[in-house]
C-alpha cells in the first residue's frame, strides 16, 4: 500500500530552526489532509488539518497542500525541544466515502537545545 | 481533559490464542475506531463502529477480528487465533460524529496497546 509516502527521518535540528516535514500521495481523490504529532508511548494527536488546497497557519505551525503536485508540508517555525516527536501525515478522500484515514510512516524529529 | 484510554498497555500472547484489547472512548463520542501500527510501518485503519454496528472496515479486518461495545463505556477488539504477524501497536480512537461540517470529525487516539505474539 503506497498511497501516502513520508520520509521517516530521523530529523535532528537545533532549537530555533525552521523544520519542514513533507508527504506525497498518489490518490487524487484525497481532500482532507491532517498532521498528527505522536510523543513516545502516546497515541497520535491531531495538530492541524486542511481541506482541499492552500495554506493554514496556527501559531508556529503552517500546513500547506499542493494538490497539483500531490504534496503536503508542515512547517514549524522557531522549533522548540518540546516539538521533539514523530509527525504523521494522514489523508482522507471525502466524507461521502467514509472517514477512513490513510497515514504516512511518520517522521521522527529531535530539536536539540 | 477527557482522554481515550486503553488496556492493557502491553499484551503478550502465544500464537493461536485469543486476545481482547479494551478501550474506553471519550464519553460523549459516538464513533469508534481501531487502527494498528506494525513496528516501523504506517498506522493502518482496521474498522469503524457506530450505533452498535461496523460502519467501515479495511481488508485487514478479516474474520479473525471482531469488535464489540459490550456496555455503555467499553469498546473491544477481539483477535481470534493470533498469528505472529498480528504483533503491532493497536490504537483505539473516537470522535463525536462522522463529519463536522464538510470534513471528517476529529478522531482522538488512545495511547495504544502493544500486542506481542510469540
Amino acid at each position: 500500500q503506497k498511497e501516502v509516502e513520508q520520509d521517516p527521518g530521523p530529523l535532528s535540528v537545533p532549537e530555533g530552526a525552521i523544520v519542514s516535514l513533507n508527504c506525497t500521495y498518489s490518490n487524487s481523490a484525497f481532500q482532507y489532509f491532517m498532521w498528527y504529532r505522536q510523543y513516545s508511548r502516546k497515541g497520535p494527536e491531531l495538530l492541524m488539518y486542511t481541506y482541499s488546497s492552500g495554506n493554514k497557519e496556527d501559531g508556529r505551525f503552517t500546513a500547506q497542500v499542493d494538490k497539483s503536485s500531490k504534496y503536503i508540508s508542515l512547517f514549524i517555525r522557531d522549533s522548540q525541544p518540546s516539538d521533539s516527536a514523530t509527525y504523521l501525515c494522514a489523508m482522507s478522500d471525502s466524507y461521502n466515502t467514509g472517514n477512513q484515514f490513510y497515514f504516512g510512516t511518520g517522521t521522527s524529529l529531535t530539536v536539540i537545545p | 481533559e477527557p482522554e481515550v484510554t486503553q488496556t492493557p498497555s502491553h499484551q503478550v500472547t502465544q500464537m493461536g490464542q485469543e486476545v481482547i484489547l479494551r478501550c474506553v472512548p471519550i464519553s460523549n463520542h459516538l464513533y469508534f475506531y481501531w487502527y494498528r501500527q506494525i513496528l516501523g510501518q504506517k498506522v493502518e485503519f482496521l474498522v469503524s463502529f457506530y450505533n452498535n454496528e461496523i460502519s467501515e472496515k479495511s481488508e485487514i479486518f478479516d474474520d479473525q477480528f471482531s469488535v464489540e461495545r459490550p456496555d455503555g463505556s467499553n469498546f473491544t477488539l477481539k483477535i481470534r487465533s493470533t498469528k505472529l504477524e498480528d504483533s503491532a501497536m493497536y490504537f483505539c480512537a473516537s470522535s463525536v460524529a462522522r463529519t463536522s461540517g464538510n470534513v471528517p470529525d476529529t478522531q482522538y487516539f488512545g495511547p495504544g496497546t502493544r500486542l506481542t505474539v510469540l
